[in-house]
Formats: C-alpha cells, sequence, structure tokens
C-alpha cells in the first residue's frame, strides 16, 4: 500500500544537540512538506519542497534544515540553534491536482530534556 | 499571505447538529480543504470545496461562497468519536499545492 511514513513516533533530544527527523513516501508524489503544530495551535509550514534537489523556506524556517536528494525521501534535521523544538512534527506529501490536499505522516513528537 | 479565521472551541451533545465557521481573506482562491485531527494523530481528509455550493458526505457536509471568503463544516447526528480538532486549509493560485493552515476548532461531543 502507498503511504508516507516518519519516524521515529517519539523522539527526546537533549538541549544542544541535532536530531533529524524521517519521512519518506511511496507515493511518487513531488511535493513534500513539514509542518509543525504546538499545543492547541494550528500548522505552520516550516519547510517544503517541490521537486528533488530543490526546496524553500517555510514561514518558520529558523533553526530548521532539510534536504531532498531523492524524490521519496525528505528528512528535517532540527538543530541547537532552533530555541524551543518541543513540538508534534508532521510531514505531507502531495500532487497536482489531487482533490484531497495532502496525505500526511503520522507524526513524530519530539521533546527536549 | 492568507488570514484563516475558525473559532476556538465548540461544544456540543451527542446526537446533535454543529456548524464550523471557517473565513479566510486570500488573492488567487484553488480550493478549501477541512481535515480532521484527533489528539496526537495526524489530520485526516474530510472535504474539498473548489466552488460555491453544499458538498454532502454521510454526516459531513462542506459549504463554501468564495464571494464572501467563506465556509462552514457541518457535522450531523454527531458520536463521540467525532471529538477532535478540525482544520480549515486554503490553496491558492501561487502556491503550487501549499496549503494555509486555520488554528483549528477543537469539537467536544458530550452525552
Amino acid at each position: 500500500d502507498g503511504g508516507i511514513t516518519q519516524s521515529p513516533k517519539y523522539l527526546f533530544r537533549k538541549e544542544g544537540q541535532n536530531v533529524t527527523l524521517s519521512c519518506e513516501q511511496n507515493l511518487n508524489h513531488d511535493a513534500m512538506y513539514w509542518y509543525r503544530q504546538d499545543p492547541g495551535q494550528g500548522l505552520r509550514l516550516i519547510y517544503y519542497s517541490q521537486i528533488v534537489n530543490d526546496f524553500q523556506k517555510g514561514d518558520i524556517a529558523e533553526g530548521y534544515s532539510v534536504s531532498r536528494e531523492k524524490k521519496e525521501s525528505f528528512p528535517l534535521t532540527v538543530t541547537s540553534a532552533q530555541k524551543n523544538p518541543t513540538a508534534f512534527y508532521l510531514c505531507a506529501s502531495s500532487s497536482p491536482g489531487q482533490t484531497i490536499g495532502y496525505t500526511f505522516g503520522s507524526g513524530t513528537r519530539l521533546t527536549v530534556v | 499571505g492568507q488570514n484563516i479565521d475558525q473559532p476556538t472551541e465548540m461544544t456540543a451533545t451527542e446526537g446533535a447538529i454543529v456548524q464550523i465557521n471557517c473565513t479566510y481573506q486570500t488573492s488567487g482562491f484553488n480550493g478549501l480543504f477541512w481535515y480532521q485531527q484527533h489528539a496526537g494523530e495526524a489530520p485526516t481528509f474530510l472535504s474539498y470545496n473548489v466552488l460555491d455550493g453544499l458538498e454532502e458526505k454521510g454526516r459531513f457536509s462542506s459549504f463554501l461562497s468564495r464571494s464572501k471568503g467563506y465556509s462552514y463544516l457541518l457535522l450531523k447526528e454527531l458520536q463521540m468519536k467525532d471529538s477532535a480538532s478540525y482544520l480549515c486549509a486554503v490553496m491558492t493560485t501561487d502556491s503550487w499545492g501549499k496549503l494555509q493552515f486555520g488554528a483549528g476548532t477543537q469539537v467536544v461531543v458530550t452525552p
């Protein structure tokens, strides 16, 4: 079955460490996205990529980095420069004209300890 | 950018009807989506409107008025499992499929 997989589901990070969240899709979608969600809030766009080897900053890119070396993969690195990284991170993918909008991964909950 | 506004929380009784409003201000409107999100889970697709009017899908219906920048999601015959956050999201013609989300409306269904 086609889908989008995020791992791990739960992640704990010590302050000052970088951590990478995985996102893989086998839907052959061109576009991939990373969103951050804080309690009681909506989704805020971190980075997005429309094609391989290209990506753009979203609304809250500071302290994050991404790569898009393969169509299927769009990993997100939360760097030590991100001052408040504890949040729920959602990866999504889409193709032009898709009338369901996004297909979402199951999310990664990152906690800084 | 877009402004997307929806109420923070709504409470309704099991079996009742609830209407969640969403207003938006955007240029180049290219569709509006509603998603349901249970706590700690990913959003799931509910509906898509790009033309004015009502789209009905079982217990859920969604309405769009492009001239008013207004949509609503109607949940009928509420069930306890409908307790969730409901996200309104807008796509624009210049965004290449990128969605802008509202903050979500938390619906609480009581017995």
